[in-house]
């Protein structure tokens, strides 16, 4: 069945890098899905990478994908406070546009 | 271009009580989707609609929950009768082809 999983917390200094590890179980995924959640706020879609490429940047934003091993990762340079936020990996496939979710990395960002 | 729109942002009722919540997509999309979230989780697909007619209902309590789109536009899901085990966040998102763009919410308390 299909199973998303993400660690839980993550602790970065402003100006460091954060690092966000998300795996997948389901082999047909076509896509794989990046977003973030600010308390009391619904889910910003930050960006997706379909399923036969291996690495999207945007801005700050860099997602690698790794096909072989089911891991998806979202590297955020130059973290600053407002990203603190809880960010969720998700995945749909063609046949099944509704997104499977992690349960959310909480990430938190100190001055 | 508006967001998805969804009311009421909160809502309190006691158990057996039934509760309704609306959704109104962004302009043109076809998808709708309901998604439930409860507190420290991801989000878990109940409905998807595609225009007026049901997709995937595979997740949801149809005991309980019963959802509607009959213009193919806004949509409404209601839960009668409500059980505690209902309080979460009902996200309402709304596509055209491979991105899902979410609403704020509507936070379910059920006492």
């Amino acid at each position: 069945g299909e199973d998303v999983e993400q660690s839980l917390f993550l602790s970065v200094r402003e100006g460091d890098s954060s690092v966000i590890n998300c795996t997948y179980t389901d082999s047909s995924s076509t896509y794989l899905y990046w977003y973030k959640q600010e308390p009391g706020a619904g889910l910003q879609l930050l960006t997706y990478i379909f399923s036969n490429m291996d690495m999207k940047q945007d801005q700050r934003l860099t997602v690698l994908l790794n096909k072989k091993d089911k891991h998806l990762s979202l590297r955020i340079a130059d973290t600053q406070t407002g990203d603190s936020a809880i960010y969720f990996c998700a995945e749909s496939y063609t046949g099944r546009r509704a997104l499977t979710f992690g349960s959310g990395t909480r990430l938190q960002v100190q001055p | 271009e508006a967001g998805v729109a969804q009311s009421p942002r909160y809502k309190i009722i006691e158990k057996r009580q039934s509760v309704a919540f609306w959704c109104n997509p962004i302009s043109g999309h076809a998808t709708l989707y309901w998604y439930q979230q409860i507190l420290g989780q991801g989000p878990k697909l109940l409905i998807q609609f595609q225009n007026n007619g049901v997709v995937d209902d595979s997740q949801l309590p149809k005991d309980r929950f019963s959802a509607e789109r009959l213009k193919g536009v806004d949509s409404t899901l209601k839960i009668q009768p409500a059980k505690l085990e209902d309080s979460a966040v009902y996200l309402c998102a709304s596509s055209l082809s491979d991105e899902q763009f979410f609403g704020p919410g509507t936070r379910l308390t059920v006492l």
